[in-house]
């Protein structure tokens, strides 16, 4: 599998249920990154992991980090319609260079 | 303040053919992104600019495909002799140092080459 994996591949929920979408990785990380993107155009970016995190949370998302498992998880709360759009995962390595590794992303679909 | 932008937003142009899409990104930041976007797929790396130190070109998918940034500034990536699998969205980000910081894209260049 690619370095930034997502599982699922799509995500179909009712307004006001959870989501959660999970990213695998297969290198050391510096840092690991959420990314939405709308219609297939630019990203936009919500939350930032660093490796020595376990947790983080903003507004009605929480992500978590096991760098033993290499993995991370994100979750929407209460999700929303307008919450409706593709999720990504990008890893920053340690490699010394700071390319990014993006996932193939989850589509999640909020129905009203 | 402004956001990353690109130019154009959708280019359409015959097979061979050489294409040059433009990325200005946020004032002051010094690190800058080219990435490749299939339909339907994830972001495929091509090119990283980080301040005067010489580009990461590893994502880079033929020597058809070069990139230059003027002035630490804008950004152009060309591709020559275009193919029909060079259609995709190319998407810019910019990044603030220290380099491996939250990246801010631009809405992408959709190009289709027929």
């Amino acid at each position: 599998s690619q370095q930034g994996e997502e599982d699922p591949q799509a995500l179909s929920i009712q307004e006001g249920e959870n989501a959660t979408m999970n990213c695998s990785y297969k290198t050391s990380i510096n840092n690991l990154q959420w990314y939405r993107q709308n219609s297939g155009r630019g990203l936009v970016h919500l939350i930032l992991i660093r490796s020595n995190e376990r947790e983080k949370h903003s507004g009605r998302l929480r992500v978590t980090l096991d760098t033993s498992k290499k993995s991370s998880s994100l979750l929407i709360t209460a999700s929303r319609a307008a919450d409706t759009a593709s999720y990504f995962c990008a890893t920053a390595t340690t490699s010394g260079t700071y390319k990014y590794i993006f996932g193939t992303g989850t589509r999640l679909k909020v129905l009203a | 303040g402004a956001g990353v932008s690109q130019s154009p937003s959708n280019k359409v142009t015959e097979k061979g053919k050489d294409v040059e899409l433009r990325c200005d990104p946020i004032s002051g930041h010094t690190a800058l992104y080219w990435y490749r976007q299939s339909l339907g797929q994830g972001l495929e790396f091509l090119i990283y600019f980080q301040g005067n130190s010489a580009p990461d070109k590893s994502g880079l998918p033929s020597d058809r495909f070069s990139a230059e940034r003027t002035g630490g500034s804008v950004s152009t990536l060309t591709i020559q002799r275009t193919q029909q699998e060079d259609s995709a969205v190319y998407l810019c980000a910019s990044s603030p140092a220290p380099p491996g910081e939250t990246q801010y894209f631009g809405p992408g260049t959709r190009l289709l080459v027929l």
